[in-house]
């Protein structure tokens, strides 16, 4: 059973560029959440999504970016016109529910943005 | 998300030593799940508590959950060089984690 995967590892912009970053969550996990990691910090929550519905973008920046849970095919987090604060690790994680019960989420090895 | 405050931000031990991190809200705590990230890697979890004064060991880990649901802990005892790495805490929503700023635990051998 593969864990959750993520596309591309390290990706390399220049500042004005768009970058789309992929999560395909573990096998039978329909709950999608990215977070952010600036260097030396943790993680900061951005959206959770479901099939095909966000559920809560509340630490989304407001302009730039956009995620979405297609009802085939990955999570993709997309940022319009990077700056170089955008600059991060992006960690995608999946869960089975969030219901009563131990709520794991399984997280995948990141995507590293660099903006030049 | 709620808001929690780690303890230290940095801890330097040597093997064998004794390790401890704390974390602390305001508020009361739903629930709490503990993470582990080694240096250049992704955070893995390790476990959650939800009872008052809940305690769960595993193997060399015990973590704690205050009585009043405002506080955790994470105690390692005689560490090895396999415990590097950053241990987070994360009180959880039914909607998202928030992610304490975790500390940094280096095991000088």
């Amino acid at each position: 059973n593969a864990g959750v995967m993520q596309n591309p590892r390290h990706l390399v912009r220049r500042r004005g560029q768009e970058a789309r970053l992929r999560c395909s969550p573990m096998k039978g996990h329909s709950h999608v959440y990215w977070y952010r990691q600036l260097p030396e910090e943790g993680l900061k929550f951005m959206v959770y999504l479901q099939k095909e519905n966000i559920i809560d973008e509340s630490g989304m920046p407001k302009e730039r970016f956009s995620a979405e849970f297609p009802k085939e095919g990955p999570s993709i987090l997309r940022i319009q016109q990077v700056v170089r604060g955008d600059s991060a690790a992006y960690f995608c994680a999946s869960s089975l529910t969030t219901g009563t019960g131990v709520n794991e989420q399984f997280f995948g090895p990141g995507t590293r943005l660099t903006v030049l | 998300g709620q808001q929690v405050m780690q303890i230290p931000q940095y801890q330097h031990v040597q093997e064998g030593e004794d390790f401890t991190t704390y974390c602390n809200s305001s508020t009361t705590l739903s629930n709490i799940q503990w993470y582990k990230q080694r240096p250049g890697g992704h955070p893995v979890f390790l476990i959650q508590l939800v009872k008052s004064g809940e305690v769960k060991k595993q193997k060399r880990l015990t973590f704690q959950f205050g009585e009043a649901k405002k506080n955790s802990s994470l105690h390692i005892t005689a560490t090895q060089t396999t415990d590097v790495g950053t241990y987070f805490c994360a009180p959880g929503s039914a909607r998202q984690l928030t992610f304490g700023s975790g500390t940094q635990l280096t095991v000088l051998p």
